[in-house]
């Protein structure tokens, strides 16, 4: 069980390449999520999915994109990168409490991380 | 609109001297509160959760946080700290189980 896998691990881009952050999980979890880690900033919530086709955005979804086609993989992508992007990025998924009608989400289940430079 | 703020953003404490790691938040709606640890280069690992149960929440590795509507506070602590504990703390709310929003982390340090 490998759990929220995410690659690559470190990446450097040049200002507007594009390129797709990758996570995929293996619980079955209908929420997924992405989040950026700046220093002093705590992390941010960028784009989140409560199943396959249904996404929205969070607190800093601009430059950012994201689908969900199957429940297992949610990428990343960034179409035209900046310097504003360099960031650690953590994919995230959770799951439906047993009995609950709702996205009650108790636990997120974090990935390792992506180191992502933007020059 | 819900948020949360830490009050500190680095703490130091002697080992075997308690930790408090402060916490205020501001929801709409009554909301699950959680605290996370991030260690040096690891990912994130919850730590304990709020969620309109009892107030005092238990968590692992023998932290606490004690959930008070009237100050709007979950603030956390541990009686005696340990070498282990030195990481970063994220106060955590969460909106209709959908968003969750993070504090701006506290960087604990344990002096020994």
């Amino acid at each position: 069980n490998a759990g929220v896998t995410q690659t690559p691990k470190f990446q450097v881009l040049k200002t507007g390449q594009s390129m797709t952050l990758q996570c995929a999980q293996d619980m079955n979890h209908e929420y997924m999520s992405w989040y950026r880690q700046d220093p002093g900033m705590g992390l941010r919530l960028i784009h989140y999915s409560v199943g396959a086709g249904i996404t929205d955005q969070g607190e800093v979804p601009n430059g950012y994109n994201v689908s969900r086609s199957t429940t297992e993989d949610f990428p990343l992508r960034l179409l035209s990168a900046a310097p504003s992007q360099t960031s650690v990025y953590f994919c995230a998924s959770s799951y439906r409490q047993a009995g609950q009608a709702k996205m009650v989400t108790e636990k997120l289940f974090f990935g390792s991380g992506t180191q992502l430079s933007v020059l | 609109a819900q948020s949360v703020t830490q009050l500190d953003s680095h703490v130091s404490v002697s080992e075997g001297t308690p930790v408090l790691l402060r916490c205020n938040y501001s929801s709409s709606y009554s909301p699950s509160l959680f605290w996370y640890v991030q260690h040096p280069n690891k990912g994130l690992q919850l730590l304990l959760k709020y969620t309109s149960a009892a107030t005092l929440v238990k968590g692992i590795n023998g932290f606490e946080a004690e959930f008070k509507k009237s100050e709007t506070s979950f603030h956390l602590t541990k009686p005696s700290a340990h070498m282990s504990d030195a990481a970063e703390y994220f106060c955590v709310v969460n909106r209709l189980a959908l968003e969750f929003y993070f504090g701006t982390g506290t960087s604990l340090t344990v002096i020994p």
